[in-house]
């Protein structure tokens, strides 16, 4: 089965917005979190990975939060684009091996 | 898609026909991924290769096999295809070291549409 989920299968945010997309886990001897983003049409991209002894990791325009004690992550997108449209999946990374949640669809208003 | 080529990106089929799809890599990494994509269950392993001769079965891999003969080349084959493996097929490939060296980042394909009638 799987054990990592996200809370929410969409979410809609005005452009210019915050964006915040959460994620509930199971496995704790996961090593890694890693957010990725698929565009319509194409592969799951690349955003950010946070590792398993961190509570917070930011990027460009991208915040990962780690909360170990709820077994939650989030993903917080600032200033939300028009490009930012795109369904997000969290997954958990255990040694070679990804598993990941069903995603979350976010469609930014303009 | 940072030299990873998935053929063919979309084939429609008859129910017990094989079908096999194609991943190729020009980045000589040693890990390559088949995952399937369904709504509601985002990406599940079918199986995955960590170096040539050498697969192992991920969590869906009933119905599935594969084949590494090359470092570029990862084949998934449907030995009878059915209904139920109508899907998008994503390869991915990384070039995984260790928890110590990173997160295993996967870099993903383009994907391949498989419809069985």
């Amino acid at each position: 089965g799987e054990s990592v989920g996200l809370h929410l299968p969409t979410l809609s945010v005005q452009e210019g917005d915050n964006s915040i997309i959460n994620c509930a886990y199971s496995n704790s001897a996961s090593d890694y979190f890693i957010w990725y983003k698929q565009e319509s049409g194409k592969g799951p991209q690349f955003i950010i990975d946070i590792r398993s002894n961190m509570d917070k990791r930011q990027g460009q325009r991208v915040t990962v939060l780690l909360n170990k004690t709820v077994k939650h992550l989030s993903l917080q997108i600032a200033a939300t684009q028009p490009g930012d449209s795109a369904v997000y999946f969290c997954a958990e990374n255990d040694d070679y091996k990804l598993s990941f949640g069903a995603g979350t669809t976010v469609t930014v208003r303009a | 898609d940072a030299g990873i080529t998935q053929s063919p990106r979309h084939k429609v089929t008859e129910t017990g026909t094989p079908v096999t799809l194609r991943c190729h890599q020009t980045e000589n990494h040693r890990y390559m991924y088949w995952y399937r994509q369904d709504p509601g269950h985002g990406l599940r392993l079918i199986h995955y290769s960590y170096g040539v001769k050498d697969t192992d079965k991920g969590e869906v891999s009933d119905g599935y096999s594969v084949s590494r003969s090359k470092t570029e080349d990862f084949l998934l084959t449907l030995e009878s295809a059915t209904s139920s493996q109508t899907s998008v097929y994503f390869c991915a490939i990384s070039d995984y070291r260790g928890p110590s060296s990173g997160a295993n980042v996967l870099t993903f394909g383009a994907g391949s549409r498989l419809t069985v009638l």
